[in-house]
């Protein structure tokens, strides 16, 4: 399985955009880049996919590079609902989600 | 619509005996996989049941099974249960085995376990 590396926590202010970064060198050319998060208590939910261009939905986008080695998740204005684990996954297959520690966001009010 | 629903929401056990947890997945759903979250972890693939059948399985040992039933319901049992069992185990569903990478998980909230 293709691996992540993202930080381990960050934080931010409440009202301010949010850039959470990973890095995915060995990623192929098949593999789909997949955020999803995991609020405290809760399982985790999936926020935004992407595989070669950049993606919008209600929730976040996601900015991948072009040698796509690496991708950045914008959570454009945080609230204290954004605290959460956020996991950069790479897949594959619709087989299973392969987790890393993921990155603990703290939103500052 | 009900989402991803898992029962018990929380257990506990002594060391050597059996669990079996209950799991249904989310409306117009047929697959269904299983997590193990220990504390501070990310979630580690357990197995994935399509049509009934365990189609994929992550690195556990036997003493983890599974059964899926007709109305795509699942149920994850864990026998002789060690202090190491403990933690969330968390149940997915997803529509249809050989779908685009691009497709999504829905997660229910979990049930604790706890082995003393």
């Amino acid at each position: 399985d293709a691996k992540t590396t993202q930080p381990n926590s960050m934080e931010s202010n409440e009202e301010e955009p949010v850039h959470l970064p990973c890095n995915h060198s060995t990623i192929s050319g098949t593999d789909y880049i997949h955020w999803y998060r995991q609020l405290p208590s809760q399982g985790p939910e999936y926020v935004i996919h992407g595989l070669t261009s950049n993606v919008n939905n209600r929730m976040a986008s996601l900015a991948i590079a072009e040698d796509r080695k690496s991708s950045t998740l914008i959570l454009h204005r945080a609230t204290l609902r954004d605290a959460a684990v956020y996991y950069c996954i790479l897949r594959v297959s619709s087989e299973k989600l392969v987790f890393g520690k993921g990155t603990k966001l703290t939103v500052n009010p | 619509d009900a989402g991803v629903t898992q029962s018990p929401t929380h257990l506990i056990k002594t060391r050597g005996q059996q669990v079996t947890l209950r799991c249904s997945p989310k409306s117009g759903h047929d697959t269904v996989s299983w997590y193990q979250q220990a504390l501070g972890q990310g979630p580690q693939f357990i197995f994935q049941y399509y049509e009934e059948e365990e189609r994929q399985r992550g690195n556990f040992p036997d003493r983890f099974s599974g059964h899926q039933f007709p109305n795509y319901s699942s149920e994850l049992n864990v026998n002789a249960l060690l202090l190491g069992d403990s933690a969330l185990y968390l149940c997915a569903s997803s529509f249809g085995l050989a779908g685009a990478p691009g497709g999504t998980q829905y997660f229910g909230p979990g049930t604790r376990l706890l082995v003393l």
